[in-house]
């Protein structure tokens, strides 16, 4: 299984790039990385999904590795509604088991002015 | 709108009652999954379903069952046997298949809070 390692918390100022780095050693072949932001009392929302490289969408980008044991997830010049918590998924995009749905304890990023 | 829907937002009950909580969706999703939260803490897989009338357990499933008699609709039981059954729980969809150019990530609801004295 692969099981993720995130900073538990990070914090950065306004306008600044943020980037939060999640470890995931034994990755397996199928597995892709999602990352997801939650803010408090709500449900988490979808930034971005990778496989290899880096993927870029319009609130972030995705660097992965050639050996993709860790993935950083980007964003560019934050604001104070940044400040939330980052989940790491690593699972296949086909969950054939339920044992492969596993989200770490993601990062608390908080942003000041 | 498409989208998850989650009711009541906040519930409470007594101890040693069973509790059924409520996640539908309109997005046309195959899976659909339950979580839950603790205060400071990641998501938990509760259970996890892939089509009508199949799902499977995730790692904290003791103590709670589900139904899936319906795509739209996988409701959530929290029976009395589970010894902790205060938190945060959500419910979320996603499709299942390949079609080019998805995204293949989770739908969220807005969660249930749920207060059990």
């Amino acid at each position: 299984l692969a099981k993720t390692t995130q900073p538990i918390s990070m914090d950065s100022y306004e306008g600044q790039e943020v980037n939060i780095t999640c470890s995931h050693n034994n990755i397996a072949t199928n597995d892709y990385i999602t990352w997801y932001q939650q803010f408090p009392s709500q449900g988490p929302r979808f930034i971005i999904q990778g496989y290899k490289t880096k993927v870029t969408n319009e609130v972030a980008s995705l660097f992965i590795p050639a050996d993709r044991k860790s993935s950083t997830l980007s964003l560019p010049r934050v604001s104070l509604s940044d400040t939330a918590v980052y989940y790491c998924l690593v699972a296949p995009i086909l969950y054939s088991s339920a044992s492969k749905i596993i989200f770490g304890s993601g990062t608390r990023l908080s942003i000041r002015p | 709108d498409g989208g998850i829907t989650q009711s009541p937002k906040y519930l409470f009950r007594k101890e040693g009652q069973n509790v059924t909580l409520s996640c539908e969706q309109n997005l046309n999703h195959d899976a659909m999954y339950w979580y839950r939260q603790d205060p400071g803490q990641g998501l938990r897989l509760i259970y996890y379903s892939q089509i009508v009338n199949d799902f499977q357990k995730g790692d904290i499933a003791e103590g709670y069952s589900v139904s899936r008699e319906k795509k739209e609709s996988f409701p959530l039981t929290v029976t009395s046997a589970q010894k902790n059954p205060t938190a945060f729980y959500l419910c979320a969809s996603s499709i299942v298949g390949l079609e080019s150019g998805s995204s293949y990530e989770q739908y969220f609801g807005p969660g249930t809070r749920l207060t059990v004295t």
